[in-house]
């Protein structure tokens, strides 16, 4: 079956810091790979994607690469501001897009 | 461009009533999907739409759940005979089929006492 796997939070860290959120997942076949963000109070944004082996998804300072082999797609920013903070879904796509499997989601507070 | 909009926001419900959700998706979009989500986790899929069509609905969806999307365009999902365990953020989100991202509304956020 289909599911991902992401490391509990929350994670507590100070501006600039280094962040990496882990994401794991089994699927079959092959999916494409989601990071989502909710913002206290709003819905989810799509930050980042990748929809086949080897490909780096990225947007705002955040990226993220499908491995195959490990079945990974961790989440990493090199610096984080107070704005970053909120939680971030891993999130995969099997067969035809017709419905995304969620992980439970990592909440990043960042403090200044 | 607007995105996807819910109605309403919040709703509280005593036991035993029925509630109504609203989804207007994006206007261009075929693919309508619902999700629930529980505090302190990921969304998980209810159902999805394809036009007018329901094409896969989850087991979670029980048979006091009901959704429907008669034209095409909006969606509602009707929850019969509430009970305390289906509080929880009930979310739209919708596509074009073939596009792998899903654009989301805020949520409708369901208390039952």
């Amino acid at each position: 079956g289909n599911s991902v796997t992401q490391m509990e939070g929350p994670v507590t860290l100070s501006e600039e810091a280094f962040l990496t959120i882990n994401c794991t997942y089994t699927a079959t076949g092959y999916p494409s790979l989601f990071w989502y963000v909710q913002y206290p109070g709003e819905g989810l944004q799509l930050l980042l994607k990748a929809t086949k082996a080897d490909d780096k998804g990225s947007n705002k300072g955040f990226e993220a690469t499908y491995r195959k082999e490990t079945t990974s797609f961790h989440l990493e920013k090199g610096s984080v501001q107070v704005s970053d903070s909120a939680v971030y879904f891993c999130a995969l796509s099997a067969y035809n897009f017709n419905k995304f499997y969620f992980g439970s989601g990592t909440k990043l507070n960042v403090k200044p | 461009d607007t995105g996807v909009s819910q109605d309403p926001r919040h709703k509280i419900t005593k036991r035993g009533q029925n509630v109504t959700f609203r989804c207007d998706p994006i206007s261009e979009h075929n693919r309508l999907y619902w999700y629930r989500q529980t505090l302190g986790q990921g969304p998980e899929f209810l159902t999805y739409f394809q036009n007018e069509a329901q094409l896969e609905k989850s087991r979670l969806l029980s048979d006091r759940f009901s959704a429907e999307r008669p034209k095409g365009s909006f969606s509602t999902l009707e929850i019969q005979r509430t009970e305390q365990g289906d509080s929880a953020m009930y979310l739209c989100a919708s596509s074009r089929k073939g596009m792998d991202e899903q654009f989301f509304g805020p949520g409708t956020r369901l208390t039952v006492l």
